[in-house]
């Protein structure tokens, strides 16, 4: 069974990059596709964009493309997400999740807090 | 502004049927994109309840059910418990802007 555990909390300053890592277990990670989602406090899902280990192949969503970075370390089963540029608003918990079947998400990792402060 | 619309919250008693709703458009649901529902209990991450419009994944009792029609799809809940009470999100994609895209969530209240 997957299973993707997510780096500790973070605390940045504005202006500033954060990379938050997602590590996976329980499958070959080269056959998945690695989404990232954020949820701010209180607010709903936003989706981030996704990469294909096996090809490094990514697609960033419009809000983040000029952003946001995700990688892939097919060696240790790890995709990376770094958001720089950091405002206030980025303060929000960030998710990653497997892509099935090219359209839904599961598993999801446990989440990382990223806080940006000014 | 979330690209499907979500009522922001229902309620209900134990034992009863609550529906949540997620609209959507031509360009998304009513292109034919598959829909999938996530459940996402206080303080944990998102969990994957429905996939393909309508189909549970295993654990996943069966008094669940999903929907999807024209430009929008529904999630049911029948034999209501407090263990239900979470947010609700139906996730789809989206060709106008070549992305996921997401309802705003529904908070579901077990009265």
């Amino acid at each position: 069974q997957v299973h993707l555990v997510q780096s500790g909390a973070e605390v940045k300053k504005a202006g500033s990059s954060v990379k938050v890592s997602c590590k996976a277990s329980g499958g070959t990670f080269s056959n998945y596709t690695i989404t990232w989602v954020r949820q701010a406090p209180g607010q709903g899902l936003e989706w981030m964009g996704w990469i294909i280990p096996l090809l490094g192949r990514t697609y960033y969503a419009q809000n983040f493309q000029d952003r946001v970075t995700i990688t892939a370390d097919r060696s240790t089963s790890t995709a990376y997400m770094e958001l720089s540029s950091l405002r206030s608003e980025d303060t929000a918990l960030y998710y990653c999740a497997r892509i099935v079947g090219a359209s839904w998400f599961d598993p999801w990792g446990q989440g990382t807090l990223v806080t940006v402060s000014s | 502004q979330s690209v499907l619309t979500q009522p922001p919250s229902v309620s209900g008693a134990p034992g009863q049927r609550v529906t949540f709703s997620c609209t959507g458009s031509s360009s998304n649901i009513g292109a034919g994109y598959d829909v999938h529902w996530y459940q996402q209990l206080p303080g944990t991450a998102p969990k994957l309840l429905i996939f393909g419009n309508g189909n549970r994944p295993s654990g996943v009792p069966d008094r669940i059910s999903g929907s999807r029609s024209g430009t929008s799809a529904s999630l049911a809940i029948t034999g209501l418990q407090a263990e239900d009470e979470a947010d609700y999100y139906c996730q789809s994609y989206d060709s106008s802007l070549s992305g996921v895209v997401f309802g705003g969530g529904t908070k579901l209240t077990v009265l």
